[in-house]
């Protein structure tokens, strides 16, 4: 079994402040961990993901997380914020178990950028 | 990756009726998700809709009340019946790239029961 959970459901920052997104994870097998955005009125869409490459993964928009086993963290960070990151970010977590596939979300986090 | 069309984006119903969502993806995938977004809540795996057999249903989720089609590699529809108010929500139908388990999404369709 594996869950997620993301602490916070609302951060605010400030323009140009340090955007960081917290996820941690539980997993009984190695997993593959992503984040995706939800901007309003539209789908998810993937920001980046670890498929056990790289700890350190970059994706879009300038957004970076780092997978750090001996805390089962996968935080979201980007050094600069923007307006337009204003969005809802969800960690999620992928196993294979049994031959079977299975993607669990967290609970959201949603990011005002306060100009 | 894949391009994900949905109909409706949105819709109001009324209590007791029925809604049929569409899902179009742009190349061919065997599996296709469905997925139910709650005001608040996280995304909940409704059912798996699998091309020439009957749909895979989660814990929580019946026929009855969700019924899919899958006619073919590129098409799905969700049926949300009878309808109550607590079954306002977003719907998100989803495809997955099967080795690392990334998944793509359609834009969703936002459903409001009064």
């Amino acid at each position: 079994a594996q869950s997620v959970t993301q602490l916070g459901s609302h951060v605010s920052v400030s323009e140009g402040a340090l955007v960081l997104l917290r996820c941690n994870y539980s997993s009984s097998v190695p997993p593959y961990l992503f984040w995706y955005v939800q901007y309003p009125n539209q789908g998810l869409q993937l920001l980046l993901k670890y498929t056990s490459a790289a700890t350190l993964v970059k994706g879009i928009n300038g957004f970076e997380a780092e997978f750090k086993k001996s805390e089962t963290s996968f935080h979201l960070t980007k050094p600069s914020a923007h307006m337009s990151d204003a969005a809802e970010y969800f960690c999620a977590v992928s196993i294979v178990s049994g031959g079977y596939q299975k993607v669990t979300f967290g609970i959201g986090t949603k990011l005002q950028v306060i100009p | 990756s894949a391009v994900i069309s949905q109909k409706p984006s949105r819709d109001i119903c009324q209590r007791g009726t029925s809604l049929t969502i569409q899902c179009q993806v742009d190349s061919q995938v065997t599996m296709m998700f469905w997925y139910r977004q709650q005001p608040g809540q996280s995304l909940t795996l409704i059912a798996t809709a699998n091309q020439g057999s009957e749909a895979t249903y989660e814990s929580g989720f019946v026929i009855d009340k969700f019924p899919i089609s899958r006619p073919n590699l590129t098409f799905s529809t969700l049926t949300v019946s009878n309808m109550s108010p607590e079954d306002s929500s977003i719907y998100l139908c989803s495809v997955r790239q099967t080795n690392t388990g990334e998944l793509f999404f359609g834009e969703g369709s936002r459903l409001t029961v009064l």
